[in-house]
């Protein structure tokens, strides 16, 4: 029944190796979101996609891109990670970007850099 | 700018209280809000939400109200149960040419037996 599916659960990685997390979803959502949430603190949007048209946040890092290959598959890579990139990463979709349609949240990868 | 605030936790209740956790925001234009909760180690969950002024959502004994003349959308529950026990973050969704949800820091919430 799984709609939004991330992995891995849990993603170890080495400081400065590139790493990729990948999320897919059976609900043929138009939007899919990253989300950042780091220990006790709010979802941080990191971007979005709508269909093909990517939208980056003014304030996501240059180390962080995505790629949407189809509509049910969506990456985020991180180039060279460091130690505070170290955060649950949460993948989201929703149906329709301009409603008031709330979005679907997968499991989560946890992210740790050693 | 867009923003929510809500009460800090933790907030610790024994099993059969009534709860609330307070919400306020600020937002240009007419937003979207919601309640989500995440339980340990999992992702977000919709709890219950509200698309225009004076409604309420409702779910699973939850309620909220959006409430426009305070800009609030506080979350109440009459008899909190130990499985309860979860962080929930009231969030707005907005439109911004490109529809975005902004969720607050979180409450955790603690029930006890």
């Amino acid at each position: 029944d799984a709609m939004v599916i991330q992995n891995p659960r849990y993603q170890v990685t080495q400081f400065g190796k590139p790493v990729t997390l990948s999320c897919s979803q059976t609900l043929n959502h138009n939007v899919m979101y990253w989300y950042q949430q780091k220990s006790s603190q709010a979802p941080k949007l990191l971007f979005h996609y709508y269909d093909k048209d990517f939208n980056n946040e003014a304030d996501t890092p240059d180390n962080f891109q995505s790629r949407r290959p189809n509509t049910s598959f969506c990456f985020l890579d991180i180039r060279s990670p460091g130690l505070g990139d170290a955060a649950m990463y949460l993948c989201a979709t929703s149906r329709d970007p301009g409603g008031g349609d709330e979005a679907f949240f997968g499991q989560g990868t946890r992210l740790t850099v050693v | 700018g867009n923003s929510v605030t809500q009460m800090e936790g933790p907030v610790t209740l024994s099993e059969e209280a009534f709860l609330t956790i307070n919400c306020t925001y600020t937002a240009t234009g007419y937003p979207s809000l919601f309640w989500y909760v995440q339980y340990p180690g999992e992702g977000l969950q919709l709890l219950l939400k509200a698309t225009k002024a004076d409604d309420k959502g409702s779910n699973k004994g939850f309620e909220a109200t959006y409430r426009k003349e305070t800009t609030s959308f506080h979350l109440e529950k009459g008899s909190v149960q130990v499985s309860d026990s979860a962080v929930y973050f009231c969030a707005l969704g907005v439109d911004t040419g490109g529809f975005k949800t902004i969720f607050g820091a979180g409450t955790r919430l603690f029930v006890k037996a």
